[in-house]
């Protein structure tokens, strides 16, 4: 049973650039959840996707976008990156509408110059 | 989704139960309590949940007052494999609220 995957694992960016993190769920799995993990904090939810649509969204800004596709993986893009972008982007997955608990992947450690 | 109040930091040695307690006095009726750990730089695990009742699994108990004001999670027999950070979440478990909180947690160090 495959697990939650995201690539790459590391990346490094400069300002002003824009990244593209992807993430594919677990199997079964068909809504897809982006947290941003600044370093010695907890996690904080960016947004969800299900059914292709964005359902929530967390205090960021539209520089934070997103993507979902007909196979449920899904992607995190991130506009005119800052140096305070620079965090471990975590993708986690779960199944709507019963789903209870949300499986996070390895993350991918995104550092900006 | 309500507060939860962690302590910082907990040592436990190993071998020993590790007990990591959280207040939730702001907790409604229909909202769960979750228990996620991570391990350094890795992805959050999930360890258990529960509304009302204790409840049991291959990695962890929970303990739920029945004011539903706190809990504990509990890990029988700790090893060095535990140490990590303890994160304990209050949620609603409805359809449209799936997002989870997260607080900075119990930094969990278990001693040799």
């Amino acid at each position: 049973d495959a697990g939650v995957t995201q690539s790459p694992t590391h990346l490094i960016k400069t300002r002003g650039q824009q990244v593209t993190l992807r993430c594919s769920p677990k199997s079964g799995h068909d809504t897809v959840s982006w947290y941003q993990q600044a370093l010695g904090q907890g996690p904080q939810f960016i947004f969800q996707y299900y059914e292709e649509e964005e359902r929530q969204r967390g205090n960021f800004p539209d520089r934070f976008s997103g993507h979902q596709f007909p196979n449920y993986s899904s992607e995190l893009n991130v506009n005119a990156l800052l140096l305070g972008d620079s965090a471990l982007y975590l993708c986690a997955s779960t199944q709507l509408p019963v789903g209870e608990t949300q499986y996070f992947g390895p993350g991918t450690r995104l550092l900006v110059l | 989704d309500a507060k939860t109040t962690q302590p910082p930091s907990m040592d436990c040695a190993e071998g020993r139960a590790a007990n990591l307690p959280c207040n939730h006095s702001t907790i409604s009726g229909n909202e769960y309590v979750y228990w996620y750990r991570q391990i350094h730089s890795q992805g959050p695990q999930y360890i258990i949940h529960g509304l009302k009742n204790n409840e049991t699994n291959e990695m962890a108990s929970l303990i739920i007052t029945e004011d539903r004001k706190s809990s504990t999670l509990i890990l029988p027999h700790a090893t060095l494999r535990d140490t990590a950070v303890y994160y304990c979440i209050v949620r609603v478990g409805s359809f449209g609220n799936e997002k989870l909180t997260f607080g900075t947690g119990t930094r969990l160090t278990i001693i040799p």
